[in-house]
């Protein structure tokens, strides 16, 4: 199975940071990845497909690159709105795999 | 309006038994794989298990393999997970969860909670 490793697992930042967050897949997954945010109660929305495409309707502080192991998700400046954890998910083979997740906090 | 709305969650005894629905509308059901998803109380996300558009192809994850099974019921845009053997470890919210992994077409139901206790 291919495992995801993402970090930090916490981030404490401020509105207007710019922030990244990594996963390291164990073997490669060309750019078979996802990112999601959730919220507390809410179910995952995905910000980037296919590693780096923009979901629709998502700003485009959000941005994703990365192929074959190593993967990124950037928000280029912070808003109230993005506090929240995010995690990515690996399609590539199954069984699919979410990293272990990202919790971005406020300064 | 696409929308999934999962049912069929409950509290149920280990070793007991539990059949969770999602009902589809709004996208074309039957071009979609479909998954379920779920996470424990506090923890991160967990894949479960795949199914096909036609059922050709089922995947499930090693921690429920042998006790979950995956259907779907084009005809009645429907996903359902039928869950045997059910263990504390068990305990989750459960999501249906559709997608075409190359495009932006990503859909959630709300969740529905399963607790497994005695």
């Amino acid at each position: 199975d291919i495992q995801m490793t993402q970090s930090p697992s916490s981030l404490s930042a401020s509105v207007g940071d710019r922030v990244t967050i990594t996963c390291r897949a164990s073997q490669g997954i060309r750019n078979d990845l996802g990112w999601y945010q959730q919220k507390p109660g809410k179910a995952p929305k995905r910000l980037i497909y296919a590693a780096s495409s923009l979901q629709s309707g998502v700003p485009s502080r959000f941005s994703g690159s990365g192929s074959g192991t190593e993967f990124t998700l950037t928000i280029s400046s912070l808003q109230p709105e993005d506090f929240a954890t995010y995690y990515c998910l690996q399609h590539n083979s199954y069984s699919y795999t979410f990293g272990q997740g990202t919790k971005l906090e406020i300064k | 309006e696409v929308q999934l709305v999962e049912s069929g969650g409950g509290l149920v005894k280990p070793g007991g038994s539990l059949r969770l629905s999602c009902a589809a509308s709004g996208f074309t059901f039957s071009s979609y794989s479909m998954n379920w998803v779920r996470q424990a109380p506090g923890k991160g996300l967990e894949w479960v298990s795949s199914i096909s558009s036609s059922s050709s192809y089922i995947y499930y994850a090693d921690s429920v393999k042998g006790r979950f099974t995956i259907s779907r019921d084009n005809a009645k845009n429907s996903l359902y997970l039928q869950m045997n053997s059910l263990r504390a470890e068990d305990t989750a919210v459960y999501y249906c969860q559709g997608n075409d992994w190359g495009t932006d077409h990503d859909y959630w139901g709300q969740g529905t909670l399963v607790t497994v206790s005695s």
